[in-house]
């Protein structure tokens, strides 16, 4: 049973591109979660999506920024005119639905350089 | 606002020694998870504890959940090289048949043959 998949795991942009993070999410898992890894910080809660709904997007700064989870496909975290601060690793985990104890499982993560 | 407190940051020891590490809150979890990241990887979990009081045992490593479920501590017996890497409690806040983890700042932990 493969685990949580993420694509690319590095990601080099320019400042002003646009930077497309994938993460397709553990067989049966329906819940996709996407956090973010500053360099010297903790990880920090961007975004909680199940199939083509944005539960929470309470961790996600307002502008630039927007995620989402299809029927078909993975979950897509896209960011827009990427600036230097966008630089970090972006870790996206998956759980199942009505799990008992709601375990996350996270992928390998995709580390955004900006230039 | 949910925040976790994770202490120490950085702990280095030799092989051998024992250790703890202290996950502290002012909120209440629906549960407690565990893990640990190596360099250039995720976050791999260890254990979930959910029951206020709750201890689990994976083999030198004892974790405690709290009565109060704010506070959980992770002891490493007989450290061995092998543990190096950065240990991360996460509190879960449940909604929408899913949730949220909010992740304490991480202890970096170094074990020295």
């Amino acid at each position: 049973n493969a685990g949580v998949m993420q694509n690319p795991r590095h990601l080099v942009r320019r400042r002003g591109q646009e930077a497309r993070l994938r993460c397709s999410p553990m067989k049966g898992h329906s819940h996709v979660y996407w956090y973010r890894q500053l360099p010297e910080e903790g990880l920090k809660f961007m975004v909680y999506l199940q199939k083509e709904n944005i539960i929470d997007e309470s961790g996600m700064p307002k502008e630039r920024f927007s995620a989402e989870f299809p029927k078909e496909g993975p979950s897509i975290l896209r960011i827009q005119q990427v600036v230097r601060g966008d630089s970090a690793a972006y870790f996206c985990a998956s759980s199942p639905p009505l799990a008992l104890y709601n375990e996350q499982f996270f992928g390998p993560g995709t580390r955004l350089t900006v230039l | 606002t949910q925040l976790l407190e994770q202490s120490p940051q950085f702990l280095s020891i030799q092989e051998g020694e024992n250790l703890t590490v202290y996950c502290n809150s002012s909120s209440v979890f629906s549960s407690l998870q565990w893990y640990r990241q190596e360099p250039g990887e995720g976050p791999v979990l260890l254990v979930t504890v959910v029951t206020g009081g709750e201890v689990k045992k994976l083999k030198r490593l004892t974790f405690q959940f709290g009565d109060a479920r704010k506070d959980s501590s992770l002891h490493i017996t007989a450290a061995q090289p092998g543990d190096t890497g950065l240990y991360l409690c996460a509190g879960l806040l449940v909604y929408n048949q899913g949730g949220k983890l909010i992740f304490g700042q991480g202890t970096e932990l170094s074990v020295k043959p």
